[in-house]
């Protein structure tokens, strides 16, 4: 099984303030996927990362894979309340049974003004 | 473009009844997958349908069962259902098979609460 392991599990800010998250693997993933997710909604993509090394940008968030595809990391400037979520990792992997995404558990993110 | 609806939004069954879920992906879509999410565990992945035949299967008990229709629409059952069942299910939608180049998009979940 290809575990991903999310921190922190619960983060509290303020508005304006910077935070990373990371998410983390013994196992190499072809590609890894950033979702947020608000109550009471699915998931929504907001990246995803192929290269080892490779760094995109949306906006204020920056995203980063690792350069052994083990790991990554999900860095906001100056975070807004429109910020607040959940924030679920998500590697692809190949199996005997085809192409799979094993989601972390999430990281809470509450961004209070 | 409509995006992934799912019914009912929320269901309330009794410990040993049957459910059933409904998925309705995005207009051309050929993918389906299921997920539970639960506080404890997560996303968890259920199975995956293309073109009506289950590609993918992950770690869950048999009660847990689904099919996908000419149409693409699915549909997910749970059986003989337990307290644990009761969770969040998603189900997602993609072209060919969530992959880098063809992501997966969510619908909003069914809520299940199993008393």
């Amino acid at each position: 099984t290809q575990l991903l392991k999310q921190s922190p599990q619960f983060l509290s800010i303020q508005e304006g303030e910077n935070l990373t998250v990371y998410c983390n693997s013994s196992s190499v993933f072809s590609s890894l996927q950033w979702y947020r997710q608000e109550p009471g909604e699915g998931p929504v993509l907001l990246v995803t990362v192929v290269t080892g090394g490779e760094v995109k940008k949306l906006k204020r968030l920056t995203f980063q894979f690792g350069d052994a595809r083990k790991d990554s990391s999900l860095h906001i400037t100056a975070a807004q309340p429109g910020d607040t979520g959940l924030y679920l990792c998500a590697g692809a992997f190949y199996s005997n049974s085809g192409y799979a995404l094993n989601f972390g558990k999430g990281t809470s993110l509450l961004v209070t003004p | 473009k409509a995006g992934v609806t799912q019914t009912p939004r929320y269901l309330i069954k009794t410990r040993g009844q049957q459910v059933t879920l409904s998925c309705s992906p995005i207009s051309g879509h050929r993918s389906v997958s299921w997920y539970q999410q639960t506080p404890g565990q997560g996303l968890q992945f259920l199975f995956e349908y293309f073109s009506e035949t289950q590609r993918n299967k992950g770690n869950f008990p048999g009660r847990f069962s689904g099919r996908q229709f000419s149409n693409s629409r699915s549909e997910m059952n749970v059986s003989t259902l337990e307290l644990g069942d009761s969770a969040l299910y998603l189900c997602a939608s993609s072209s060919t098979g969530g992959s880098y180049n063809s992501p997966l998009h969510f619908g909003n979940g069914t809520r299940l609460t199993v008393t």
